[in-house]
């Protein structure tokens, strides 16, 4: 079974700090994904990754950074923490490809800014 | 960004009923389209990947149709139980967008003994 681990299911940052939140794949998986889930706005896509530091911004990157130094390995930052970037963040990952092969989700990080 | 829509957003049904609900999505440059259920407290799990037009897909009561000429899926549960009860969504992919899907925003079932 596929895995994927967040490092935190809950987190509480303040305002302007930089946050880190790190997710790993056990499965050899080419492509990487971050999105956040707000109430009524279903899943959102802020980056994604198909290779080893190779990044791609989705729908709302504004505000984040990704890094993947390593196939299983990929991490959202956030620069400098605002009080609208709370919310639910989901990891993903897939079999490369264009898209014919479900995405594994982990369990997700209820992120809070104060 | 592309527009995928899914209706009702919620439902409320009872223990035994069937159900179904839709999602719309553009009709050009289809490649796929995903369904997923979000369980409170668990990670989304994939139901189906769905490719073909006319394709129809099952998993225990729940199955699902494509129409991609109309850029429509319906995801249908059969008597339905109240571990049903999650957020289904469906997700569009186009071509060469390296599995990068657009989610729509779920339908929240409630299934009620």
């Amino acid at each position: 079974d596929v895995k994927v681990t967040q490092s935190s299911r809950y987190l509480v940052k303040r305002t302007g700090e930089k946050v880190f939140l790190e997710c790993v794949q056990d499965m050899d998986h080419e492509n990487m994904f971050w999105y956040r889930q707000d109430p009524g706005l279903g899943l959102r896509l802020i980056y994604f990754s198909y290779d080893v530091k190779m990044k791609e911004k989705g729908d709302i990157p504004e505000g984040y950074s990704v890094s993947r130094e390593k196939k299983e390995r990929f991490s959202l930052i956030l620069e400098s923490a605002s009080t609208n970037q709370t919310s639910m963040y989901l990891c993903a990952s897939s079999v490369g490809g264009e898209g014919n092969q479900p995405q594994h989700f982990g369990d997700g990080t209820r992120l809070s800014i104060l | 960004i592309l527009n995928v829509e899914q209706s009702p957003q919620s439902l409320h049904v009872q223990e035994g009923d069937s159900t179904n609900f839709t999602c719309s999505f553009p009709s050009s440059n289809f490649y796929a389209l995903h369904w997923y259920r979000w369980e409170t407290a668990k990670s989304p799990e994939a139901l189906f990947v769905m490719t073909l037009n006319g394709d129809e897909k099952k998993k225990g009561q729940i199955s699902a149709t494509l129409n991609t000429k109309e850029g429509y899926s319906y995801l249908y549960i059969k008597g339905s139980q109240p571990e049903d009860s999650a957020t289904y969504l469906c997700a569009f992919t186009g071509g060469t967008s390296y599995g990068k899907l657009t989610f729509g925003q779920g339908t929240i079932l409630t299934v009620h003994p």
